[in-house]
């Protein structure tokens, strides 16, 4: 079974610039996940879909931070403008059906750094 | 917002020692689960602990879950070098809307 997939691996812009990062799930995951990792701290919730649909947005910096999941299966997460606090690495995970008690399939993340 | 917070942030240890790390979380859960992080990689699931369980094992793991003290724990036996990464817990509420804490560095010396 495929992983989830990320890509770029590694992103370097200056501030004020964009970035869009791009995740395809394990194939047939209705649930797809965008967290942030800031170095040495625990990954950050930054949106939750489930199929083409947001659950959880609450997290995510609306004025700078937007993500789509058209049809449902790969997503992109765009940063416009970035910031210099917006170094981390953006994590993407899927899950299954995004019930209570699945687990999360993690990409190996996207590294971006902002000058 | 965190949910889980790791304790301690850092553990070292020898090869062939056992590592607990703990977890505490400030909510009613569903579920807890551990992950682990190697250097520069994503996350991989280990074990899930449901709110009604109070010990889980898997191979060297060992998860238990006290809700009354909103705390877990997860032992690492007869460690390895390769089991060198950082550990974190996180809790599910609604929706599946997993929150991470901050992890604890385990470094294991061979």
């Amino acid at each position: 079974e495929a992983g989830v997939a990320q890509s770029p691996r590694y992103k370097i812009i200056e501030k004020r610039q964009s970035v869009a990062f791009w995740c395809n799930p394990i194939s047939g995951h209705a649930t797809l996940y965008w967290y942030q990792q800031i170095l040495g701290q625990g990954p950050k919730l930054l949106i939750q879909f489930q199929n083409n649909g947001v659950v959880d947005d609450s997290q995510l910096p609306k004025d700078r931070f937007s993500a789509e999941r058209l049809k449902g299966v790969d997503s992109t997460l765009k940063i416009q403008p970035a910031k210099l606090e917006d170094s981390a690495v953006y994590l993407c995970a899927s899950s299954s059906r995004g019930l209570i008690n699945e687990k999360l399939f993690f990409g190996s993340g996207t590294q971006l750094s902002v000058l | 917002s965190q949910q889980g917070e790791e304790d301690p942030q850092a553990l070292s240890i020898q090869e062939g020692e056992n590592a607990t790390m703990n977890c505490s979380y400030k909510t009613s859960i569903n579920n807890l689960q551990w992950y682990r992080q190697n250097s520069g990689r994503g996350l991989v699931h280990l074990i899930l602990i449901r709110s009604n369980e109070r010990e889980k094992h898997s191979g060297r793991l060992r998860v238990t879950l006290d809700t009354s003290k909103k705390s877990s724990s997860l032992l690492i036996t007869a460690s390895r070098a390769a089991d060198t990464a950082s550990y974190f817990c996180a809790t599910a509420h609604n929706n599946n809307d997993m929150r991470f804490g901050a992890g604890t560095r385990l470094t294991v010396k061979p």
